[in-house]
């Protein structure tokens, strides 16, 4: 099974208004932790947000939270009042306490934000 | 505080040829990664460094790709002979310690493309 899924290719938003992409995982491990990462045309990573297993309210930073449901293996990130910056692609990852805590990453589900 | 520093930005090399690339981390970071990717796809891992030993490098293609990180602070990725699917963007990332819920610092990435 894949450890990270992001079932969205593809998603556009208007300017302004609020966009969920979505991430479920897979893992046998009590502890981890999930990450939002940003990838504009550029190439960077670019770090958004954190939850760990153990967290119990839902994380959030600035404009992005992270909408955290352990129970269903959910970990969708939540992005409000977009910006036209905010058109990149968008990744899952996850590190688990076992195997090394190696990260595993999502493939992706590209953002395009209409003026 | 300055980022993870890598380059070439940009390589292009025929197959059966020999690259390498360079990458600085953050100051004091423990633990660095050299991941691979492939357009379309989300970053997979290659090796992690913990200081100068190598933590997992179970999905390096160690026929033809090597990586070293001497004195435990810059790394270096070499293939050599280069294949047409070893085109990618090379990612450099590293971390503090390298725990759960450590996050993840990624260089700008060297693009490479093998004609």
């Amino acid at each position: 099974a894949q450890k990270i899924t992001q079932t969205q290719p593809g998603m556009f938003v208007q300017e302004k208004e609020a966009v969920t992409l979505d991430c479920t995982y897979d893992t046998s491990d009590q502890s981890y932790g999930l990450f939002w990462y940003k990838q504009p045309s550029s190439g960077e990573m670019i770090f958004l947000i954190y939850q760990g297993s153990y967290d119990e309210q839902n994380a959030t930073e600035g404009r992005y939270s992270l909408n955290f449901q352990k129970a269903r293996k959910s970990a969708n990130l939540v992005i409000s009042a977009s910006q036209l910056g905010d058109s990149a692609m968008y990744f899952c990852a996850m590190r688990e306490i076992g195997g090394y805590q190696k990260v595993t990453f999502g493939i992706g589900t590209k953002l395009q934000v209409i003026p | 505080e300055a980022g993870v520093a890598q380059s070439p930005r940009y390589k292009i090399i025929e197959k059966r040829q020999s690259v390498a690339f360079w990458c600085n981390p953050i100051s004091g970071h423990a633990t660095l990664y050299w991941y691979q990717q492939i357009l379309g796809q989300g970053p997979k891992l290659l090796i992690q460094f913990q200081n100068n030993g190598v933590v997992d490098d179970s999905q390096l293609p160690k026929d033809r790709f090597s990586a070293e990180r001497l004195k435990g602070v810059d790394s270096t990725l070499k293939i050599q002979p280069a294949k047409l699917e070893d085109s990618a963007v090379y990612l450099c990332a590293s971390s503090l310690l390298g725990g759960v819920f450590d996050e993840q610092y990624f260089g700008p990435g060297t693009r490479l493309t093998v004609t």
